[in-house]
């Protein structure tokens, strides 16, 4: 069964600090994404890992993706407010027997609640 | 915005009660998945329609059901409503069958009283 870990579950950040959200996953797959929410609201996809080594940055948020060590890694860079939501990664179940080796549903963890004070 | 839509944006409803929550991907997109999003079991991948046959089925109950029409879109019909199915329902959508970002609906929020 595959499992994806986030950790911490809760982050309280300071303004202007820096800090890193992680996530484990349990079996194979190539390609992670990483999604926001904000309370009461949709998810809003913020990036997709394709392959080991993988980086992506996008304003004070960088992904980045080690398939061998099955972790992804997000990092804040001078936390604002404005990033205060809950982030979760996710992964899609490969099975070899499927179109393109992926089955397609994503397996998520449980979220990553950050909160940014002044 | 992320041009996927569902109806209605939130349901109250009694226990042993039947609901039908609606969803219309984004323009194009051929793959639809339903998730469950509750506190105690965090988002759950339901089933997955592609070009309007099922491809995947997850933790979906055997009182769930779900469907997508010729023109797409897709329905999400839950019976013999518990209080356990108290949850956010979100439908997602991808252009293609595997392999590609889901882009999420704003979901339907469903109350069993």
């Amino acid at each position: 069964e595959l499992k994806v870990e986030q950790n911490p579950l809760f982050l309280s950040m300071q303004e202007g600090k820096n800090y890193t959200i992680y996530c484990n996953y349990s079996t194979t797959s190539d390609r992670l994404y990483w999604y926001r929410q904000d309370p009461g609201k949709s998810l809003e996809s913020l990036f997709v890992l394709l392959s080991n080594g993988a980086v992506k940055q996008e304003g004070r948020l960088m992904a980045s993706l080690d398939t061998k060590a099955r972790l992804s890694t997000l990092h804040i860079t001078a936390a604002v407010h404005d990033l205060s939501a809950t982030y979760f990664c996710a992964v899609d179940i490969i099975t070899g027997l499927n179109y393109g080796g992926s089955q397609g549903n994503l397996i998520f963890g449980k979220g990553t609640k950050l909160s940014v004070k002044p | 915005d992320s041009g996927v839509t569902q109806t209605p944006k939130h349901l109250i409803t009694a226990t042993g009660q039947r609901v039908t929550l609606r969803c219309s991907p984004r323009s194009g997109d051929l793959s639809v998945y339903w998730y469950q999003q509750s506190l105690d079991q965090g988002l759950q991948f339901l089933i997955h329609y592609y070009n309007g046959e099922e491809r995947a089925k997850g933790n979906i109950l055997e009182r769930f059901s779900a469907q997508q029409f010729p023109d797409l879109h897709s329905e999400l019909n839950l019976s013999s409503l518990e209080l356990g199915d108290s949850a956010l329902y979100f439908c997602a959508s991808s252009r293609r069958l595997y392999q590609e970002t889901q882009y999420f609906g704003p979901g339907t929020r469903l109350l069993v009283l």
